[in-house]
Protein backbone atom coordinates (compact mmCIF):
# COMPACT_ATOMS: atom_id res chain seq x y z
CA UNK A 1 0.00 0.00 0.00
CA UNK A 2 0.68 3.80 -0.22
CA UNK A 3 0.44 6.50 2.23
CA UNK A 4 1.85 9.90 3.18
CA UNK A 5 2.41 10.72 6.91
CA UNK A 6 1.82 14.83 7.78
CA UNK A 7 1.64 16.55 11.10
CA UNK A 8 -1.49 16.94 12.03
CA UNK A 9 -1.13 20.89 12.94
CA UNK A 10 1.84 23.15 13.58
CA UNK A 11 2.21 26.70 14.89
CA UNK A 12 4.61 29.34 14.06
CA UNK A 13 4.83 33.17 14.47
CA UNK A 14 4.38 35.44 12.15
CA UNK A 15 7.67 36.89 10.59
CA UNK A 16 9.22 33.31 11.13
CA UNK A 17 10.06 29.98 9.83
CA UNK A 18 8.09 26.88 9.51
CA UNK A 19 8.85 23.64 8.24
CA UNK A 20 6.15 20.99 7.41
CA UNK A 21 7.46 17.65 7.18
CA UNK A 22 6.09 14.52 4.62
CA UNK A 23 7.25 10.95 4.80
CA UNK A 24 5.68 8.32 2.87
CA UNK A 25 5.16 4.85 1.96
CA UNK A 26 5.10 3.77 -1.76
CA UNK A 27 6.85 1.49 -4.29
CA UNK A 28 7.14 4.18 -6.78
CA UNK A 29 5.99 7.17 -7.54
CA UNK A 30 6.99 10.36 -10.02
CA UNK A 31 7.75 13.39 -7.96
CA UNK A 32 5.83 14.86 -4.73
CA UNK A 33 3.76 17.75 -4.77
CA UNK A 34 2.00 20.98 -2.29
CA UNK A 35 -1.21 22.24 -1.90
CA UNK A 36 -2.41 25.29 -0.18
CA UNK A 37 -6.19 24.97 1.01
CA UNK A 38 -7.23 27.78 3.02
CA UNK A 39 -10.79 26.88 4.88
CA UNK A 40 -13.41 26.73 2.78
CA UNK A 41 -11.52 27.14 -0.21
CA UNK A 42 -10.29 24.98 -2.72
CA UNK A 43 -6.74 22.94 -2.75
CA UNK A 44 -3.99 25.58 -4.95
CA UNK A 45 -0.66 24.42 -6.67
CA UNK A 46 2.27 25.02 -4.71
CA UNK A 47 5.12 23.50 -5.93
CA UNK A 48 6.13 20.09 -7.17
CA UNK A 49 10.12 18.14 -6.72
CA UNK A 50 10.76 15.17 -9.77
CA UNK A 51 13.98 15.19 -8.75
CA UNK A 52 15.89 15.20 -5.14
CA UNK A 53 16.78 18.14 -3.64
CA UNK A 54 15.61 22.09 -3.30
CA UNK A 55 12.65 24.03 -5.68
CA UNK A 56 12.27 27.83 -4.04
CA UNK A 57 10.07 29.92 -5.63
CA UNK A 58 9.69 32.90 -3.74
CA UNK A 59 8.86 32.80 0.42
CA UNK A 60 8.37 28.90 -0.14
CA UNK A 61 10.35 26.48 -1.18
CA UNK A 62 10.16 22.45 -1.08
CA UNK A 63 12.75 19.59 -0.59
CA UNK A 64 12.69 15.75 -1.31
CA UNK A 65 15.10 12.95 -0.71
CA UNK A 66 13.67 9.49 -2.32
CA UNK A 67 16.34 7.62 -0.46
CA UNK A 68 14.67 8.90 2.79
CA UNK A 69 11.24 8.57 1.63
CA UNK A 70 11.10 12.08 2.83
CA UNK A 71 10.24 15.83 1.92
CA UNK A 72 9.04 19.14 3.61
CA UNK A 73 7.36 22.54 2.86
CA UNK A 74 9.30 25.53 4.04
CA UNK A 75 7.86 28.70 4.23
CA UNK A 76 9.45 31.97 5.16
CA UNK A 77 8.57 35.34 6.42
CA UNK A 78 5.32 33.96 7.43
CA UNK A 79 2.32 35.95 6.82
CA UNK A 80 -0.97 35.65 8.31
CA UNK A 81 -2.71 34.69 4.98
CA UNK A 82 -0.14 31.77 5.09
CA UNK A 83 -2.63 30.05 7.56
CA UNK A 84 -4.14 27.48 5.50
CA UNK A 85 -3.93 23.49 5.65
CA UNK A 86 -1.08 22.05 3.22
CA UNK A 87 -0.94 19.09 1.78
CA UNK A 88 1.75 16.75 0.52
CA UNK A 89 0.76 14.17 -2.58
CA UNK A 90 2.62 11.84 -4.56
CA UNK A 91 1.51 10.07 -8.13
CA UNK A 92 1.44 6.68 -8.69
CA UNK A 93 4.28 5.08 -10.93
CA UNK A 94 1.69 2.46 -11.79
CA UNK A 95 -1.78 4.00 -11.96
CA UNK A 96 -1.42 7.52 -12.49
CA UNK A 97 -3.50 8.71 -9.37
CA UNK A 98 -2.53 11.16 -7.20
CA UNK A 99 -2.24 9.66 -3.15
CA UNK A 100 -2.73 12.75 -0.72
CA UNK A 101 -1.57 12.94 2.59
CA UNK A 102 -4.23 14.02 5.23
CA UNK A 103 -3.09 17.42 5.23
CA UNK A 104 -1.04 20.02 8.10
CA UNK A 105 -3.31 22.42 9.74
CA UNK A 106 -0.90 25.86 10.04
CA UNK A 107 -1.90 28.52 13.06
CA UNK A 108 -0.03 31.47 12.59
CA UNK A 109 -0.35 33.55 16.00
CA UNK A 110 1.10 37.31 15.51
CA UNK B 1 -11.06 32.14 -18.45
CA UNK B 2 -13.18 30.43 -15.81
CA UNK B 3 -10.98 27.86 -15.18
CA UNK B 4 -12.72 25.19 -13.39
CA UNK B 5 -16.09 25.43 -12.23
CA UNK B 6 -18.27 23.23 -10.62
CA UNK B 7 -22.39 23.32 -10.18
CA UNK B 8 -24.56 23.17 -7.91
CA UNK B 9 -22.12 24.83 -5.07
CA UNK B 10 -24.80 23.37 -2.56
CA UNK B 11 -27.00 20.75 -2.14
CA UNK B 12 -29.61 18.84 0.24
CA UNK B 13 -30.70 15.37 -1.07
CA UNK B 14 -32.79 12.83 0.87
CA UNK B 15 -31.51 8.90 1.16
CA UNK B 16 -32.10 7.47 -2.14
CA UNK B 17 -32.28 10.06 -4.42
CA UNK B 18 -30.24 11.01 -7.14
CA UNK B 19 -28.37 13.81 -9.09
CA UNK B 20 -25.68 14.73 -10.99
CA UNK B 21 -22.82 17.47 -10.26
CA UNK B 22 -20.85 18.97 -13.62
CA UNK B 23 -17.37 19.83 -13.95
CA UNK B 24 -16.46 22.15 -16.61
CA UNK B 25 -13.02 23.38 -17.62
CA UNK B 26 -12.11 26.09 -20.39
CA UNK B 27 -8.49 24.88 -20.21
CA UNK B 28 -8.42 22.39 -23.16
CA UNK B 29 -7.11 19.73 -20.02
CA UNK B 30 -6.51 16.40 -21.05
CA UNK B 31 -6.96 15.13 -17.55
CA UNK B 32 -9.96 15.14 -15.31
CA UNK B 33 -10.71 14.01 -11.69
CA UNK B 34 -13.20 13.83 -9.30
CA UNK B 35 -12.03 13.81 -5.45
CA UNK B 36 -14.22 13.97 -2.01
CA UNK B 37 -12.59 15.59 1.19
CA UNK B 38 -14.56 14.97 4.53
CA UNK B 39 -13.45 16.87 7.78
CA UNK B 40 -9.87 16.21 8.65
CA UNK B 41 -9.07 14.24 5.83
CA UNK B 42 -6.90 14.34 2.44
CA UNK B 43 -8.87 13.96 -0.97
CA UNK B 44 -9.52 10.90 -1.64
CA UNK B 45 -10.10 10.15 -5.78
CA UNK B 46 -13.37 8.76 -6.61
CA UNK B 47 -12.85 8.38 -10.82
CA UNK B 48 -10.55 10.35 -13.34
CA UNK B 49 -10.41 10.00 -16.93
CA UNK B 50 -7.42 10.64 -19.19
CA UNK B 51 -9.02 12.03 -21.97
CA UNK B 52 -13.18 12.90 -24.05
CA UNK B 53 -14.81 9.68 -23.62
CA UNK B 54 -12.42 7.38 -20.92
CA UNK B 55 -12.94 7.11 -17.15
CA UNK B 56 -11.07 5.19 -14.82
CA UNK B 57 -11.82 4.58 -11.25
CA UNK B 58 -10.30 6.03 -8.40
CA UNK B 59 -9.83 4.92 -4.46
CA UNK B 60 -13.71 5.18 -3.78
CA UNK B 61 -15.56 4.78 -6.79
CA UNK B 62 -18.33 2.37 -5.31
CA UNK B 63 -22.10 4.38 -5.32
CA UNK B 64 -20.65 7.43 -8.00
CA UNK B 65 -20.23 7.04 -11.81
CA UNK B 66 -18.87 9.58 -14.14
CA UNK B 67 -19.37 10.58 -17.96
CA UNK B 68 -16.50 12.60 -20.25
CA UNK B 69 -18.41 12.57 -23.23
CA UNK B 70 -17.35 16.31 -24.19
CA UNK B 71 -13.67 17.19 -23.06
CA UNK B 72 -14.63 20.07 -21.18
CA UNK B 73 -16.98 18.52 -19.06
CA UNK B 74 -16.75 15.23 -16.72
CA UNK B 75 -20.01 14.75 -14.58
CA UNK B 76 -20.03 12.89 -11.38
CA UNK B 77 -23.64 11.00 -10.97
CA UNK B 78 -25.05 9.54 -7.34
CA UNK B 79 -27.00 6.65 -8.34
CA UNK B 80 -28.69 6.44 -4.74
CA UNK B 81 -27.12 8.81 -2.11
CA UNK B 82 -26.41 7.73 1.29
CA UNK B 83 -25.18 9.81 3.95
CA UNK B 84 -22.01 8.01 3.92
CA UNK B 85 -22.01 10.20 1.00
CA UNK B 86 -22.15 13.50 2.25
CA UNK B 87 -18.71 15.93 1.84
CA UNK B 88 -17.37 17.88 0.19
CA UNK B 89 -16.78 17.39 -3.61
CA UNK B 90 -13.83 18.98 -5.78
CA UNK B 91 -13.24 18.71 -9.51
CA UNK B 92 -9.87 19.01 -10.82
CA UNK B 93 -8.05 19.27 -14.19
CA UNK B 94 -4.57 19.10 -15.25
CA UNK B 95 -2.26 19.12 -18.71
CA UNK B 96 0.56 17.16 -17.15
CA UNK B 97 1.26 15.39 -14.07
CA UNK B 98 2.62 17.93 -12.05
CA UNK B 99 -0.19 20.77 -11.25
CA UNK B 100 -4.07 20.25 -10.34
CA UNK B 101 -6.68 22.80 -11.18
CA UNK B 102 -8.91 22.97 -8.88
CA UNK B 103 -13.04 24.02 -8.56
CA UNK B 104 -14.44 25.57 -5.86
CA UNK B 105 -16.09 22.51 -4.72
CA UNK B 106 -19.69 21.32 -3.94
CA UNK B 107 -20.99 20.93 -0.56
CA UNK B 108 -23.15 17.84 -0.36
CA UNK B 109 -25.50 17.20 2.84
CA UNK B 110 -27.20 13.73 2.26
CA UNK B 111 -29.97 12.97 5.26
Amino acid sequence: GQSLEQPSEVTAVEGAIVQINCTYQTSGFYGLSWYQQHDGGAPTFLSYNALDGLEETGRFSSFLSRSDSYGYLLLQELQMKDSASYFCAVRNRSNYQLIWGAGTKLIIKP
Amino acid sequence: NAGVTQTPKFRVLKTGQSMTLLCAQDMNHEYMYWYRQDPGMGLRLIHYSVGEGTTAKGEVPDGYNVSRLKKQNFLLGLESAAPSQTSVYFCASSSNDNEQFFGPGTRLTVL
